[in-house]
């Protein structure tokens, strides 16, 4: 079972440029989150989606966006990359909206220099 | 002040020794977490609670919700259970649950 698939792991991106953040869940889980963690600091919610066409920001939503055109996909995207947007990234879902546990993705480390 | 605190911030121990990790939030919650972050950095979730007590292997959860407050145990540490854990609490925003989570608490058990 691959569960939550984020892609990539590493990425050093230069001030200005932009990118996605992939991420694929398989287990037909209607709610999907993206999380930062900075060192020392607790998970900051960016955005979340709790079904396909439906998204909503979450904390720290400045300086990205997201999408979610299928149940399976939630890709972030990074507008102008600054060197705040240095931490690494989770990608995580689950099935209920009472609750449920979190399926996470492993990571994706972004540096901007 | 968080809404959700841990302590300890970092915590040592030998290798067979009783481990309890505490958790204080502030707010009214669905539910909480408790999650484990690997040197990695992988997350894995370790328990959902709303209530009670909840055991799996050598990992035991409470929670009481009067006093908002719940405790991670370990019995029998072993180096592997090494780890950053993590309490989260869910919140009920706008029909999806929203998580706010602590600092973690990091676990070092020694052979």
């Amino acid at each position: 079972n691959a569960g939550v698939t984020q892609t990539p792991k590493f990425r050093i991106l230069k001030i200005g440029q932009s990118m996605t953040l992939q991420c694929t869940q398989d287990m037909n889980h209607n709610y999907m989150y993206w999380y930062r963690q900075d060192p020392g600091m607790g998970l900051k919610l960016i955005y979340y989606s709790v079904g396909a066409g439906i998204t909503d920001k979450g904390e720290v939503p400045n300086g990205y966006n997201v999408s979610r055109s299928t149940t399976e996909d939630f890709p972030l995207r990074l507008e102008l990359a600054a060197p705040s947007q240095t931490s690494v990234y989770f990608c995580a879902s689950s099935y209920s909206r009472t609750g449920g546990s979190l399926y996470f993705g492993e990571g994706s480390w972004l540096t901007v220099v | 002040k968080n809404e959700v605190e841990q302590s300890p911030q970092n915590l040592t121990a030998q290798e067979g020794e009783f481990i309890t990790i505490n958790c204080s939030y502030s707010v009214g919650i669905s539910a909480l977490h408790w999650l484990q972050q690997h040197p990695g950095g992988g997350i894995v979730s370790l328990f959902m609670l709303s209530s009670g007590k909840k055991k799996h292997g050598r990992l035991i959860a409470t929670i009481n919700i009067q006093e908002k407050h719940s405790s991670l145990h370990i019995t029998a540490s072993h180096p592997r259970d090494s780890a950053v854990y993590i309490c989260a609490v869910g919140l009920i925003i706008q029909g999806a649950q929203k998580l706010v989570f602590g600092q973690g608490t990091r676990l070092t058990i020694n052979p």
